[in-house]
């Protein structure tokens, strides 16, 4: 059974400090995807990798994939209040399906 | 320009019911999507289509769901029968072109509740 699973689950940050989040996946998966959620809000996303060794950034935001290892990571950096979310990855190992992982959320603190 | 819209923002039935729900995506998106996020189940993929088709809909949890597509445009899911554990939010999202190649626009999401 294909599994997804995120830690930390929850991460409380102080503003300015560098984190990651790692999503770990079970089985082959050639993409990858990043959302975030505010809190009673629908879904944003994120990142879309499609490969291998692929690296994106937006902002303080930077995600990689590493398909081998089955593990993407999303690094935050000199965090900042407006990134208290809900991040979620997903992956889509059997062509259009994909399954999340449990989200973890973040609150960065003053 | 316009996002995506879904409709309604909330619905409260009884249980044994039959909602619809509704989702207009961005104009000249191809691609749509239906997921849902329940506290117990976290978030689900149920279907997806390109243009009007449904190529796969194995992602909906029971027969009791189904979805259509009409003009390349608004999607409606229904869901017949209603369970209580169908209580959820519903997203829909759009994308302009591909499967799931593209950055997803999600609407704000229909709260579905059973009684």
């Amino acid at each position: 059974e294909l599994k997804v699973e995120q830690n930390p689950l929850f991460l409380s940050m102080q503003e300015g400090k560098n984190y990651t989040i790692y999503c770990n996946y079970s089985t082959t998966s050639d993409r990858l995807y990043w959302y975030r959620q505010d809190p009673g809000k629908s879904l944003e996303s994120l990142f879309v990798l499609l490969s291998n060794g692929a690296v994106k950034q937006e902002g303080r935001l930077m995600a990689s994939l590493d398909t081998k290892a089955r593990l993407s990571t999303l690094h935050i950096t000199a965090a900042v209040h407006d990134l208290s979310a809900t991040y979620f990855c997903a992956v889509d190992p059997f062509n259009n399906d994909m399954r999340f992982g449990a989200g973890t959320r973040l609150t960065v603190k003053p | 320009g316009a996002g995506v819209s879904q409709s309604p923002s909330n619905k409260v039935t009884e249980k044994g019911k039959d909602v619809e729900l509704r989702c207009d995506p961005i104009s000249g998106h191809t691609a749509l999507y239906w997921y849902r996020q329940s506290l117990g189940q976290g978030l689900e993929f149920l279907i997806y289509f390109q243009g009007n088709s449904a190529p796969d809909k194995s992602g909906l949890p029971s027969d009791r769901f189904s979805a259509e597509r009409t003009g390349g445009s608004v999607s409606t899911l229904t869901i017949q029968r209603t369970q209580q554990e169908d209580s959820a939010v519903y997203l829909c999202a759009s994308s302009p072109t591909g499967l799931f190649t593209d950055t997803q626009y999600f609407g704000p999401g229909t709260r579905l509740t059973v009684l």
